[in-house]
């Protein structure tokens, strides 16, 4: 079946402006987290929602952060006036979690951010 | 809170020799451990994993077994090949977090021919 896909794969942007970024996940996973890669900082946690609960956002950088997640599936993640530190590559993954079920993570390819 | 140390590298060893990345991890939990592999280009695949105390985890000659009274998750290997050439990150997620992965920081391994 179809995995985790992500677009853009490549986004150049410039500094202060907004981006987007998307994350399709395994259907049926309720689960679904963003992390980012970067050179500095290696990978980290960004925020998790799962079904219909509030998302933990407790892996965010800062309020220029923010991500929704529409009808438990498609998630964006948006960064507002882009910083040059926030160049990275932004990793989706989704899980089924829940009793009984796995609790892996599978990952998409990443969009890479690059803020000049 | 929680956190995953492993050995920095580049690790650089010869075809067939035999491989160890030592893992070792800080939790308040039970958590689950897990190897995930990054191959040039490609993006973040699990390799292994293990749930409880004294598992081992194998994949693709790959293994790993969960120490608890050392806090340990090594990777080994007894006859890498070049293709096994990429960055391994150790991992553990538990309940209290909700499951995030909380990440080692990553070691690249080179096998020349």
């Amino acid at each position: 079946g179809a995995g985790v896909s992500q677009s853009p794969s490549n986004k150049v942007t410039e500094k202060g402006k907004d981006v987007e970024l998307r994350c399709d996940p395994i259907s049926g996973h309720t689960a679904l987290y963003w992390y980012r890669q970067s050179l500095g900082q290696g990978l980290e946690f960004l925020i998790y929602f799962q079904g219909n609960s509030a998302p933990d956002k407790s892996g965010l950088p800062s309020d220029r952060f923010s991500a929704e997640r529409t009808g438990g599936s498609v998630s964006t993640l948006t960064i507002q006036r882009t910083q040059q530190e926030d160049s990275a590559v932004y990793l989706c993954a989704s899980s089924p979690l829940g009793a009984g079920l796995s609790y892996e993570q599978y990952f998409g390819p990443g969009t890479r951010l690059t803020v000049t | 809170g929680d956190s995953v140390t492993q050995m920095e590298g580049p690790v650089t060893l010869s075809e067939e020799a035999f491989l160890t990345i030592n893992c070792t991890y800080t939790a308040t939990g039970y958590p689950s451990l897990f190897w995930y592999v990054q191959y040039p280009g490609e993006g973040l695949q699990l390799l292994l994993k293990a749930t409880k105390a004294d598992d081992k985890g194998s994949n693709k000659g790959f293994e790993a077994t969960y120490r608890k009274e050392t806090t340990s998750f090594h990777l080994e290997k007894g006859s890498v090949q070049v293709s096994d050439s990429a960055v391994y990150f150790c991992a553990l997620s538990d309940l209290d977090s909700n499951y995030q992965l909380i990440w080692g920081a990553g070691t690249k391994l080179i096998i020349k021919p």
